[in-house]
């Protein structure tokens, strides 16, 4: 099957400081990607629709400010979290549309300390 | 709005099917009933989905009812690497958004 590849696996930072995941679709092309964000005992929950070439759609709630999105291929989708806070701790989770299904990348765990 | 209701945690005896129900009363002629599981630490992964007839594919079985306000994952002979959260969710094929439920958390017994 297809393959959404995430990157890096988790990372640590200090609070004020930026941090920027990939997600790279790695054998087809998305023009649309999502970015989720998980805590802990918790469902997914839908930040921000990426679209390849245009601004992103954020979901309610979801300062676009704070969680920037940039698409700028067909193949990677990048979401940087901004000025971290111990608070943006969590687990974050793209996907891809495949032909019928979506294709998910492994995720981020992100602590901010 | 999951649009689905799952039972919160199952048990399941290694070896044994296990049978996952998923309600989704509200579902519309257009919508496809989709499985996806989530293993600790990782991204969902997809499992089976379907319309109105039932589907199998190598991982597990999808049985739907007739009036498609209900439907059943079938994993045939559970493992201990199958236990995960199972998330049932509604959507339009062409839609491209998925939203998660709370799913079911599955612990496969040895």
């Amino acid at each position: 099957g297809a393959v959404v590849s995430q990157h890096p696996s988790w990372v640590i930072c200090k609070s004020g400081t930026s941090v920027k995941i990939e997600c790279r679709s790695l054998d087809f092309q998305a023009t649309t990607m999502f970015w989720y964000r998980q805590f802990p005992k918790q469902s997914l929950m839908l930040m921000a629709t990426s679209n390849e070439g245009s601004k992103a759609t954020y979901e309610q709630g979801v300062e676009k400010d704070k969680f920037l999105i940039n698409h700028a291929s067909l193949t990677l989708s990048t979401l940087t979290v901004t000025s971290a806070h111990p608070e943006d701790s969590s687990f974050y989770i793209c996907s891809a549309m495949g032909s019928t299904e979506a294709f998910f990348g492994q995720g981020t765990r992100l602590t901010v300390v | 709005d999951a649009k689905t209701t799952q039972p919160t945690s199952m048990d399941c005896a290694e070896g044994r099917a296990a049978n996952l129900p998923c309600n989704h009363s509200t579902i519309s002629g257009n919508e496809y009933v989709y499985w996806y599981r989530q293993i600790h630490s990782q991204g969902p992964q997809y499992i089976i989905h379907g319309l109105k007839n039932n589907e199998t594919n190598e991982m597990a079985s999808l049985i739907i009812t007739e009036d498609r306000k209900s439907s059943t994952l079938i994993l045939p002979h559970a493992t201990l690497r199958d236990t995960a959260v199972y998330y049932c969710i509604v959507r339009v094929a062409a839609a491209n958004n998925l939203f998660f439920g709370t799913g079911t958390r599955l612990t496969v017994i040895p």
